[in-house]
């Protein structure tokens, strides 16, 4: 069984300032790690795709980090604003191809309060 | 950007009703879609894989007679909860890969909320 885990479950932050937070997952099998984010009564929308160790992708205030080895990967936001308020989905892939569907974590509820 | 239409958002029935929800992909293809369901507090689960005219691969614990997927053409999978119980009641969503693409072209439709009474 596949299992993908997201800390924390929600996180509370001051706008202006940065933030991280956590994806884990098995390291066995890694195809590609994705984050969304997803916000309330819209489509989840996808921030990043990774596939090798030590991808380091970025979007805006946005960025993340990838290893593979040891099985996590870092979604930062810097300068936090209210738009980022949203549940952020990080999601594990074993294979491409669109053979599979994807295993996600439950998500980081981010904050921002003005 | 690609998008996947998804309705209802909201359903409410009665027990022992059955209730249909559409997934359509409204400016590609998509040969490939996927059903997800999730609890309160839980993460998306995957239910089943369709693939247009093919029968869909459900994950295991997933009734097939229960949850009748199809995907008769290449921009509309219908997802069926048949013979709704209260314990059907959950959060459904769908996603689509855009035909040729890879796992990394997936696009998600907003969700279905189904409440059965």
């Amino acid at each position: 069984i596949l299992n993908v885990e997201q800390s924390p479950q929600s996180l509370h932050v001051q706008e202006g300032d940065s933030t991280n937070f956590t994806c884990s997952f098995p390291s066995s099998n890694f195809y590609a790690l994705h984050w969304y984010r997803w916000e309330t009564a819209k489509s989840p929308e996808a921030l990043f795709v990774m596939t090798l160790n030590g991808d380091e992708k970025k979007k805006g205030r946005i960025s993340a980090t990838l290893n593979t080895k040891e099985g996590y990967s870092y979604l930062y936001i810097k300068g936090s604003q209210p738009e980022d308020s949203a549940t952020y989905l990080c999601a594990f892939s074993v294979s491409g191809g669109g053979a599979d569907g994807l295993t996600f974590g439950k998500g980081t509820h981010l904050i921002i309060q003005p | 950007g690609a998008v996947v239409s998804q309705h209802p958002s909201w359903v409410i029935c009665k027990s022992g009703t059955s209730v249909k929800i559409e997934c359509r992909s409204l400016d590609f293809q998509a040969t490939t879609m996927f059903w997800y369901r999730q609890f309160p507090k839980q993460s998306l689960m995957l239910m089943a894989t369709s693939n247009e005219g093919s029968k869909a691969t459900y994950e295991q614990g997933v009734e097939k007679d229960k949850f009748l997927i199809n995907h008769a053409s290449l921009t509309l999978s219908t997802l069926t909860v048949t013979s709704a119980h209260p314990e059907d009641s959950s959060f459904y969503i769908c996603s689509a890969i855009n035909t040729g693409g890879t796992i990394e072209k997936l696009f998600f439709g907003s969700g279905t909320q189904l409440s059965v009474l």
